[in-house]
């Protein structure tokens, strides 16, 4: 059975780069039918998705988010990764990284969940 | 981007009745819509892809409906493990894929 577990530091502080990992078990990243991305939640408020990204490299990303995001995937190691960098306040959140089914090769609905990495930003 | 405004924010219902939330999307979206179902402290789970189709797993009890701009969820039966915030979710213009605002139904 397929699963996603996020990684990272649970504590980032402001102005600084937030590195989050996804590793994926008990299935392939290289699977062609499927993107893999991040969305995050913060306290107490809805769902925002950051970005998603294909085995092959090619991507897609929030534009609210564009200047200060990178994602990357890595096949080798079957895990996919985030950074965010010049943190504030405001990205306090829940950190989900999700499974994307391919539509259109672009990415759709998301079919399988992390259970989710809180990290807060303090100094 | 395209804005996703779903109704009720809250609602309260019995155990058995039918309960139905509505999101309407900003832009014609055609049938990209999906709806997920989050339990307090848990990751969302997938419900319903494509605006009408049930997730594997998924109980008959839940059903989507609509196109367009104008989509529903409807719960028949609710049960008490039905609890949860309730999101809708566009991905026809992307980026960026944008969600609802969340729909809480207590019991």
């Amino acid at each position: 059975q397929l699963k996603l577990q996020e990684s990272g530091p649970g504590l980032v502080r402001p102005s600084e780069t937030l590195a989050l990992t996804c590793t994926v078990s008990g299935g392939s990243i290289s699977s062609v039918d499927h993107f893999w991305g991040w969305i995050r939640q913060p306290p107490g408020k809805g769902l925002e998705w950051i970005g998603s990204i294909y085995f092959a490299g090619n991507s897609y990303y929030n534009p609210s988010l564009k200047d200060r995001l990178t994602m990357s995937v890595d096949p080798s190691k079957n895990h996919f990764s985030l950074s965010l960098t010049s943190v504030a306040a405001v990205d306090t959140a829940i950190y989900y990284c999700a499974r994307f089914r391919r539509r259109a090769a672009r990415p759709g609905p998301q079919d399988l969940w992390g259970q989710g990495i809180q990290v807060t930003v303090s100094s | 981007d395209i804005q996703m405004t779903q109704s009720p924010s809250s609602l309260s219902a019995s155990v058995g009745d039918r309960v139905t939330i509505t999101c309407q999307a900003s832009d014609d979206i055609r049938m990209f819509l999906n709806w997920y179902k989050q339990k307090p402290g848990k990751a969302p789970e997938l419900l319903i892809y494509d605006a009408s189709n049930l997730e594997t797993g998924v109980p008959s009890r839940f059903s989507g409906s609509g196109s367009g701009t104008d989509f529903t969820l409807t719960i028949n039966n609710l049960q008490p493990d039905d609890v949860a915030t309730y999101f809708c979710q566009q991905y026809d213009d992307l980026p960026p894929l944008t969600f609802g605002g969340g729909t809480k139904v207590e019991i």
